[in-house]
């Protein structure tokens, strides 16, 4: 059963630099094809897709944010990292941690975490 | 980006009627290789994560009901539900996994009349 859970911070300032942490269980992120990502949603409004990195340590990420995401994984702890610098109100949401790769495809979410709610404010 | 609009924004259907919600693609996601289309669909209940409902427009995920079917292809999909349940009310959301950026429509909120 693969489960995903984010942890961080739930207060951000401005200008300050984001750290969340999904930790997962059920899968190992050296498999062929295996793949996690992070997913956010500014409150009331739709889902923005962020980042992915594959077992092989390919990374994508959204362009629109490109130069402000850095993700990163630890198989050995089996967690990935999403950083993201220089926060702003517009930045508050709620940041999902996604698996991807289950039906052999990269960018199907099949498995999310419950999310984790950053606001950033002064 | 390829950009996916929904419509209806919201939809109002009585418990055990049919409710259709329409995505549409700003490019075809259509792989003529393998003639699969790149789209997902996901129900986003209140204070939940989003589920995956159907993969390659049409797949059921695991544990979906038969009574959501997904259809379409190239630019235009629909989610229906042919007999709404009240557990059914929620958002709905569409994703285009053809290409990076992957993006999502903007959401149909579905309830009951």
């Amino acid at each position: 059963q693969i489960t995903l859970k984010e942890s961080g911070p739930t207060l951000v300032k401005p200008t300050q630099t984001l750290t969340v942490t999904c930790t997962f269980s059920g899968f190992s992120l050296t498999t062929n094809g295996a793949a996690v990502g992070w997913i956010r949603q500014p409150p009331g409004r739709a889902l923005e897709w962020l980042a992915l990195i594959y077992w092989d340590d390919d990374k994508r990420y959204s362009p629109s944010l490109k130069t402000r995401l850095t993700i990163t994984k630890d198989t050995s702890r089996n967690q990935v990292v999403l950083s993201v610098t220089n926060m702003d109100p517009v930045d508050t949401a709620t940041y999902y941690c996604v698996h991807s790769g289950g039906y052999g495809q990269g960018g199907l979410f099949d498995f999310w975490g419950q999310g984790t709610r950053v606001t950033v404010s002064s | 980006d390829i950009v996916m609009t929904q419509t209806p924004d919201s939809l109002t259907v009585s418990l055990g009627e049919r409710a259709t919600i329409n995505c549409k693609s700003s490019q075809s996601i259509l792989y003529s290789a393998n003639t699969k289309n790149f789209l997902a669909w996901y129900q986003q209940k209140p204070g939940q994560p989003p589920k995956l409902l159907f993969y390659w427009a049409s797949i059921r995920a695991s544990g979906v009901p038969d009574r959501f079917s997904g259809s379409g292809s190239g630019t235009h999909f629909a989610l229906t539900i042919s007999s709404l349940q009240a557990e059914d009310v929620a958002v709905y959301y569409c994703q285009q996994y053809y290409t990076t950026p992957y993006t999502f429509g903007q959401g149909t909120k579905l309830e009951i009349k």
